[in-house]
């Protein structure tokens, strides 16, 4: 099984700065990579689809990049309703989480 | 406008059985792929299940497999989840999520707002 490793598993950030949260998988995958936002006591949200597509829908503050192994997803601008928890997802082949990446408030 | 419903969770003593559902609406239910993923108290997103839009391709995480059983009815725009021999850390609340591809791309598009089984004596 590849395994999903995400770093930080947390980090504080202000309204306004660059956040940057990577990813990095047991074995390539290509960019076979999705991020997903999820806030407290809702469901998760498609962000990013293989590895640099933002979904419908996101604003482009949202993005990603990689292939192969490492894989990173920034947001500009930190926005109040961005501070949540982001996975990303190997969508390869067993479709495993990372262990997330909550973003706080500094 | 997509819409997922999950129901059926609950408190259920370990060694029993459950069933969830996932209701449709909003586009052509036959036409995509589904998943089942749970998310225990606390923790992360955890891959439960996945079918293909015909059923003729079934996946499942090591954790569940033989235990649970995923299915579809798409004439009832409906996906199940028959969840056997619970234990307490098959605790977690269940989300059904759309796959935007008929076979299978391991994407999620569409999430439904979750249902929590509770496994406890």
């Amino acid at each position: 099984d590849i395994q999903m490793t995400q770093s930080p598993s947390s980090l504080s950030a202000s309204v306004g700065d660059r956040v940057i949260i990577t990813c990095r998988a047991s074995q390539s995958i290509g960019k076979f990579l999705n991020w997903y936002q999820q806030k407290p006591g809702k469901a998760p949200r498609l962000l990013i689809y293989v590895a640099s597509s933002l979904q419908s829908g996101v604003p482009s503050r949202f993005s990603g990049s990689g292939s192969g192994t490492d894989f990173t997803l920034t947001i500009n601008y930190l926005q109040p309703e961005d501070f949540a928890t982001y996975y990303c997802q190997n969508s390869y082949n067993t479709p495993f989480f990372g262990g997330g990446t909550k973003v706080e408030i500094k | 406008q997509v819409h997922l419903v999950e129901s059926g969770g609950g408190v259920v003593q370990p060694g029993r059985s459950l069933r969830l559902s996932c209701v449709a609406s909003g586009f052509s239910f036959s036409n995509f792929a589904m998943h089942w993923v749970r998310q225990a108290p606390g923790k992360g997103l955890e891959w439960v299940a996945l079918i293909s839009f015909d059923g003729s391709d079934i996946k499942y995480a090591d954790a569940v497999k033989g235990r649970y059983t995923i299915s579809r009815d798409n004439s009832k725009h409906a996906l199940y989840l028959q969840m056997n021999s619970l234990r307490p850390e098959d605790t977690a609340v269940f989300y059904c999520a759309r796959d935007p591809s008929n076979i299978v791309s391991n994407e999620m598009d569409y999430w439904g707002q979750g249902t929590l089984v509770t496994v406890s004596s």
